[in-house]
């Protein structure tokens, strides 16, 4: 089965600073998905990426693509408070399009 | 709208116990899923469905039954609850791709 190696596992910085979090797939990569969940609630979705190489921005966030690699990045830049949570990548399981694989998540704090 | 709707949000069951978790969405999507999240292990596909009367098993299914009747409902039933079923359960669905998901709030189980 498809496995989602999220790094880091947790992750603390200052408000203003740029991070990034990494996604590396054990098998070939058919889209990667990236969710953010805060505390006791569900996941949101964020970005969806399906080609190699693409790149999304939605407001300070932006997550890339790299296939060869079987790795996806995100970005934020400028962090606030209200970046803080689980950060999940996910990818559709080789040979199912039904199944979707969860990272075990990175979890951001952002101190003020 | 309503979005995903979970219920309940809580509950405590003892060992041996059986009960139903209520998933219902109001945007006519085809594709539900149920999740577990633990400490440790991310989450995990139990069930899924592609459409009303069509259930499949995900990466944990053991202990646990679906159906889907209808488009709108897709319930999770513990049959003979056992501690090791402890966990958040999230409900989700998806209108195009499996990995665009909507996910409910959750029900946090205990089991003693």
């Amino acid at each position: 089965s498809q496995e989602l190696e999220q790094s880091p596992q947790s992750l603390i910085v200052q408000e203003g600073k740029n991070l990034t979090i990494n996604c590396t797939s054990s098998k070939t990569l058919y889209g990667l998905y990236w969710y953010k969940q805060k505390y006791g609630e569900g996941l949101i979705f964020l970005m969806m990426l399906q080609k190699g190489g693409e790149e999304k921005s939605h407001e300070k966030i932006t997550a890339k693509l790299d296939e060869k690699k079987q790795q996806s990045s995100l970005h934020i830049t400028a962090s606030q408070p209200s970046h803080a949570g689980i950060y999940l990548c996910g990818a559709v399981s080789g040979g199912s399009n039904y199944k979707l694989t969860f990272g075990k998540g990175t979890l951001l704090t952002v101190n003020p | 709208n309503a979005g995903v709707t979970q219920t309940p949000k809580f509950q405590v069951l003892k060992t041996g116990q059986s009960m139903t978790l209520q998933c219902a969405q109001d945007m006519n999507h085809e594709y539900m899923s149920w999740y577990r999240q633990d400490p440790g292990m991310g989450l995990r596909l139990i069930h899924y469905s592609v459409g009303a009367g069509i259930t499949d098993q995900g990466e944990v299914p053991n202990g646990y039954n679906v159906s889907r009747s209808t488009t709108e409902d897709f319930p999770l039933r513990l049959l003979s609850a056992a501690p090791s079923q402890t966990s958040v359960y999230f409900c989700a669905s998806s209108y195009d791709r499996v990995g665009k998901l909507f996910f409910g709030s959750g029900t946090q189980l205990s089991v003693l």
